[in-house]
């Protein structure tokens, strides 16, 4: 079985500072882990994803997120936030050796507010 | 153009009720699938389907049925509609699920609200 956690529900920032969105994952073989973006009554949009080589992956709109396989954590982060990154984060995951077909597992979401 | 797109956006009808929700992608892609938004914001799978094979999340009711006409076309039917299916439904594809990149990302389609009264 494979399941994510995004333990924040809402993450609060000043606009200008770094921001981080945490994620941690749970799956019996290696994982592939994405992160998508959804701004109010709009569909989901990908931001990010690990396959595999360098932890650090880099994506859209500047942000980035980290893979640490020994914490099982793939938190996005972004030096710099701004008052338009507003929206929710998912945080999903597949498990490659284990998963038939491409069935994405998501997080909870966490509401991502970023005051001017 | 649309990558992903859904039809109707909006859906309002009694319980009880038969209704389709309809998604088309122009991507090419060969992987359609169809996730349940609740009111939470929690996204849970509902299928999975190429023109192999279908996945279903075994916690799907079987009222729920997906019908592929083609491959740039998922839609989803649902029977004897219940106050707990009032979600957004929103439909998403993908290239090569099966065949070598299961590490491909999603393009969603924008969503179906539905409410059932």
């Amino acid at each position: 079985a494979q399941s994510v956690a995004q333990p924040e529900d809402q993450v609060n920032v000043a606009e200008g500072n770094p921001l981080t969105v945490k994620c941690t994952y749970s799956v019996s073989g290696n994982p592939y882990l994405f992160w998508y973006v959804q701004y109010p009554n709009r569909g989901l949009q990908f931001l990010l994803k690990y396959i595999t080589g360098d932890n650090l992956v880099k994506g859209s709109y500047g942000f980035e997120a980290e893979f640490n396989k020994s914490q099982t954590s793939f938190h996005l982060k972004k030096p710099s936030a701004l008052v338009s990154d507003s929206a929710l984060y998912f945080c999903a995951v597949r498990d490659m050796d284990n998963n038939a077909g491409n069935m994405l597992t998501f997080g909870g979401g966490t509401r991502l507010m970023v005051k001017p | 153009d649309t990558a992903v797109s859904q039809t109707p956006k909006y859906l309002v009808t009694q319980m009880g009720n038969d209704k389709s929700i309809k998604c088309e992608q122009n991507l090419g892609h060969d992987t359609m699938y169809w996730y349940k938004q609740d009111s939470k914001k929690f996204l849970k799978i509902m299928f999975s389907y190429n023109n192999k094979e279908l996945i279903i999340n075994e916690t799907v009711p079987n009222r729920f049925s997906p019908k592929s006409p083609d491959k740039a076309h998922l839609n989803l039917h649902i029977n004897s509609l219940e106050l707990g299916d009032s979600a957004v439904y929103f439909c998403a594809s993908s290239q090569d699920a099966l065949s070598g990149g299961p590490y491909n990302e999603q393009f969603f389609g924008p969503g179906t609200r539905l409410t059932v009264l």
